[in-house]
């Protein structure tokens, strides 16, 4: 079985500061991990993938995250928030292939004040 | 990235009337795909999993008779919301999953009944 767990269902940040959202998984097997980001009423949008090469994964907007399985972490970094990042981001994992189901986190809220 | 498309964007209908919602991929095939549904301010919820020519595998606690789901070919899928209430009022999301389990998710259904 695969879940996912993300610490803090709201972070806020100021415009230029880190961003930090955490994400731990759990699975049996080895995983396949994703961030998306979602804008209101809209759907998700891919950010990053580790599919087991590069721990270290760089995304799109300057996001990047890195896979590191003695912590079973894949924590979504950037060094300098903007105003256009606030959304809401989720981490996934699955166990590869195309049929397989991707398990969602609860999600985490990204506020950025200026 | 791939395309999956969702149409319509938003509905609004009566209490008691059917609504389909379509997802498409534009520019791949996808023998599977997923639908969710998703709370205000709450992550994905999996309804059920789409399978090209054959049943669709619903998520326990999914009725069956009222989300019918229809995958006729490789590049779409079909959610039928039937006799619908105010508590379906939601939205709803397909994906479409690329070759090594990424998601490709279509823009979001809105759907209010009245």
């Amino acid at each position: 079985a695969q879940s996912v767990t993300q610490l803090g269902s709201h972070v806020s940040v100021s415009e230029g500061a880190l961003v930090l959202l955490r994400c731990n998984y759990s699975s049996s097997v080895p995983p396949y991990l994703f961030w998306y980001v979602q804008y209101p009423n809209q759907g998700l949008q891919l950010l990053l993938k580790y599919t087991s090469a590069a721990t270290l994964v760089k995304g799109i907007n300057g996001f990047e995250a890195e896979f590191k399985k003695s912590e079973t972490s894949f924590h979504l970094t950037k060094p300098s928030a903007h105003m256009s990042d606030a959304a809401e981001y989720f981490c996934a994992v699955t166990s590869g292939g195309a049929t397989n189901k991707l398990i969602f986190g609860t999600g985490t809220l990204l506020a950025v004040q200026p | 990235g791939a395309v999956v498309s969702q149409h319509p964007s938003w509905v609004i209908c009566k209490s008691g009337t059917s609504v389909k919602i379509e997802c498409r991929s534009l520019d791949f095939q996808a023998t599977t795909m997923f639908w969710y549904r998703q709370f205000p301010k709450q992550s994905l919820m999996l309804m059920a999993t789409s399978n090209e020519g054959s049943k669709a595998t619903y998520e326990q606690g999914v009725e069956k008779d009222k989300f019918l789901i229809n995958h006729a070919s490789l590049t779409l899928s079909t959610l039928t919301v039937t006799s619908a209430h105010p508590e379906d009022s939601s939205f709803y999301i397909c994906s479409a999953m690329g070759q090594i389990g990424e998601a490709f998710f279509g823009q979001g259904t809105r759907l209010t009944v009245v």
